[in-house]
């Protein structure tokens, strides 16, 4: 079975500065990954993913993450950030193939200060 | 292009009073669908999944239970709610074949 680790609940940020937001997985089998980050009272909207091929990942929003299967990691990226990127980024799993049936990390929610 | 809608957004229910949230897609044929629910402070986790019109997979046992009625449509329902029924839930769907979920609007229930 897959899980997902979302190592930090919390990070405050100030405006324009890099940020990093962790995430660990677990599993036997090849995975695909995600990022996607949720407003409040909003559903989720992806902001990218990683299937195969290239490690590094670009996003939306000026938002990347790299692959690292040595590591299991699946860290998200973004060299600076803007007060509009608070919010709540879910980081989660799925086994190759095995289509939507997401396990998602508990969130980390990212507090861009001005 | 492919919508998903999801109601009402907002609920709230007295304990042991019935359920019902309806979720449909739009603009796309035989989606995998999804009901995930995200109590306070926590993450996702997924209730029910539907490979096609009447196949419901549960994950985890609890009052709620799902139906899929028509192909593009997704109900999520309870005959009693219990407290720890509130939290927000989240309609998804997927093509068959990719990972990728794509998500509604949700809906917010709180029971007292």
């Amino acid at each position: 079975a897959q899980s997902v680790t979302q190592l930090d609940s919390q990070v405050p940020v100030f405006e324009e500065a890099p940020v990093e937001l962790r995430c660990n997985y677990s599993s036997s089998v090849s995975v695909y990954l995600f990022w996607y980050v949720q407003y409040p009272n909003q559903g989720l909207q992806l902001l990218l993913k990683y299937l195969s091929g290239s490690t590094l990942v670009k996003g939306i929003n000026g938002f990347e993450a790299e692959f690292n299967k040595s590591q299991t990691s699946f860290h998200l990226r973004k060299p600076s950030v803007h007060i509009s990127d608070t919010a709540e980024y879910f980081c989660a799993v799925t086994r190759s193939g095995n289509t939507g049936k997401l396990i998602f990390g508990q969130g980390t929610t990212l507090q861009v200060k001005p | 292009s492919q919508t998903i809608h999801q109601w009402p957004a907002t609920l709230v229910q007295p304990v042991g009073s019935p359920l019902s949230l309806e979720c449909t897609v739009e603009g796309t044929s035989n989606p995998n669908l999804y009901w995930y629910r995200q109590a306070a402070g926590r993450g996702l986790q997924l209730l029910f999944y539907s490979v096609g019109i009447g196949q419901i997979s549960s994950e985890v046992p609890q009052n709620l239970s799902a139906s899929r009625p028509q192909d593009r449509q997704f109900i999520l329902s309870s005959k009693k709610l219990l407290l720890s029924d509130s939290g927000f839930y989240l309609c998804a769907w997927s093509v068959r074949g990719y990972g990728e979920l794509f998500f509604g609007e949700g809906s917010r229930l709180t029971v007292l």
